[in-house]
């Protein structure tokens, strides 16, 4: 069965230290992959996704994800966070057959202290 | 563009009631996904439809919940009778045409907060 493991349920950083989001997928021969961030009270916003190409994508709030095959990872990063980033963030695969349906994560809430 | 709208927002329900939750995706998107979020079970695919039509509704839950897609532009997710344990954040959300396994972003509706006393 497709699945999608985060790694860790609660990360607590202080402001302007980095951080790393784990995520993990079962393997497949063809899939896509995709972070999305909910803030409170609100919907999933997409981050970022991988599609093909360049391993490493970015989004324009400075948060990265590498796609790494052999270790069937998508882990996010951000060199350095900001209190607004608090938020609980979603990863999240669609494998090549399902017509574009996603397998989420638990998530993974970021709390960000001053 | 105004995204994905969904209605109500917020609702408060007596067990036994029947509740209609309703979507409209994004003007142009040909799929639709209704997504359930609780605390125990995360984030789950209730049923997706392509084109108006029931792609694979394997994630609804038993027989007191069932969706309809009558035109491109309009979705509706019914319990009825409703229990607690229901009692969720309901997502609707929409994606753009393209190959099924195009890696089309899928968009998300604010989402329909649920609650059955």
């Amino acid at each position: 069965a497709q699945s999608v493991t985060q790694l860790d349920s609660q990360v607590p950083v202080f402001e302007e230290a980095p951080v790393e989001l784990r995520c993990n997928y079962s393997s497949s021969v063809s899939v896509y992959l995709f972070w999305y961030v909910q803030y409170p009270n609100q919907g999933l916003q997409l981050l970022l996704k991988y599609l093909s190409g360049s391993t490493l994508v970015e989004s324009i709030n400075g948060f990265e994800a590498e796609f790494n095959k052999s270790q069937t990872s998508f882990h996010l990063r951000k060199p350095s966070v900001h209190i607004s980033d608090t938020a609980e963030y979603f990863c999240a695969v669609s494998y090549g057959t399902s017509y574009g349906k996603l397998t989420f994560g638990q998530g993974t809430i970021l709390t960000v202290h001053p | 563009d105004a995204g994905v709208i969904q209605s109500p927002r917020h609702e408060v329900t007596e067990m036994g009631q029947e509740v209609t939750l309703r979507c409209k995706p994004i003007s142009g998107h040909d799929s639709l996904f209704w997504y359930r979020q609780t605390m125990m079970r995360g984030l789950e695919l209730l049923i997706y439809f392509n084109n108006n039509v029931p792609i694979d509704d394997s994630g609804m839950p038993e027989d007191r919940f069932s969706a309809k897609m009558p035109n491109a532009s309009f979705s509706t997710l019914k319990i009825q009778p409703s229990e607690p344990r229901d009692s969720a954040v309901y997502f609707c959300a929409s994606s753009s045409p393209g190959q099924p396994s195009s890696g089309n972003t899928i968009y998300f509706g604010e989402g329909s907060w649920l609650t059955v006393v």
